[in-house]
């Protein structure tokens, strides 16, 4: 199976707000709501920031929300700083997990 | 706090089985709340999903490499362990153990991940 398709980068500046997209296929996020998203820093642990499409788990910044509308969802990061810089994955559960191939963010 | 860690070999030769093992410790395995999981990443390339095993034994595990996957669990010893076997320069990658719940369906604690390098 393909992985989830999403941009390989996008950057913003600081205070800014940009959004990744994860685009997969009715069988792997239209009909289910079972997408995260993870941000990984280099040398450490992924670190889980949505589930369910746009559930944040506790402790997670209110800057980072997530949405799906039809075979695409999207992670929205808002007033983005230079912490965030990272790389970011969906992830869809439909009986078998896929990530996506994840996007580079960059902070100008 | 639960807490995951890799080990085992690092560099692995050509056709030769690749083994690792993910100490777990902070919490239980004994839960059908959870699953544990393999993920790993190619240098420069995404994550993906080898394969996941409840505390019984049950395994799911990634068509793509589930001819070569064979996962297993010790939970006495709280930890599990992955056996790929025939292993290329292409399974060279950063292997991540981390737990999976049944119930939101997400990994929510991961280890720091071991670089293991597959040499020709």
């Amino acid at each position: 199976q393909s992985a989830l398709t999403q941009p390989a980068s996008v950057s913003g500046s600081p205070g800014q707000s940009i959004t990744i997209s994860c685009t997969g296929t009715r069988s792997d996020i239209g009909d289910y709501n079972y997408v995260s998203w993870y941000q990984h820093s280099p040398g450490k642990a992924p670190k889980l920031i949505i589930f369910e499409v746009s559930n944040r788990p506790s402790g997670v910044s209110n800057r980072f929300s997530g949405s799906k509308s039809g075979n695409t969802a999207a992670l929205m990061i808002s007033g983005l700083q230079p912490e965030d810089e990272a790389d970011y994955y969906c992830s869809s559960y439909t009986g078998r997990i896929l990530f996506g191939g994840g996007t580079k963010v960059t902070v100008l | 706090q639960l807490q995951l860690q890799e080990s085992g070999p690092r560099l692995v030769k050509s056709s030769e089985t690749l083994s690792l093992t993910c100490a777990v410790s902070g919490g239980t395995m004994d839960s059908t709340k959870y699953y544990w999981g393999w993920i790993r990443q190619p240098p420069g390339k995404g994550l993906e999903w080898i394969g996941s095993i409840s505390f019984t034994g049950s395994t799911s595990y990634s068509p793509s490499l589930n001819s070569r996957v064979t996962m297993s669990v010790d939970t006495s010893k709280m930890r599990f362990s992955l056996r790929l076997t025939s292993v290329t320069a292409a399974d060279t990658a950063v292997y991540y153990c981390a737990r999976w719940t049944n119930f939101h369906w997400l990994f929510d604690y991961w280890g720091q991940g071991t670089l293991v390098t597959v040499s020709s």
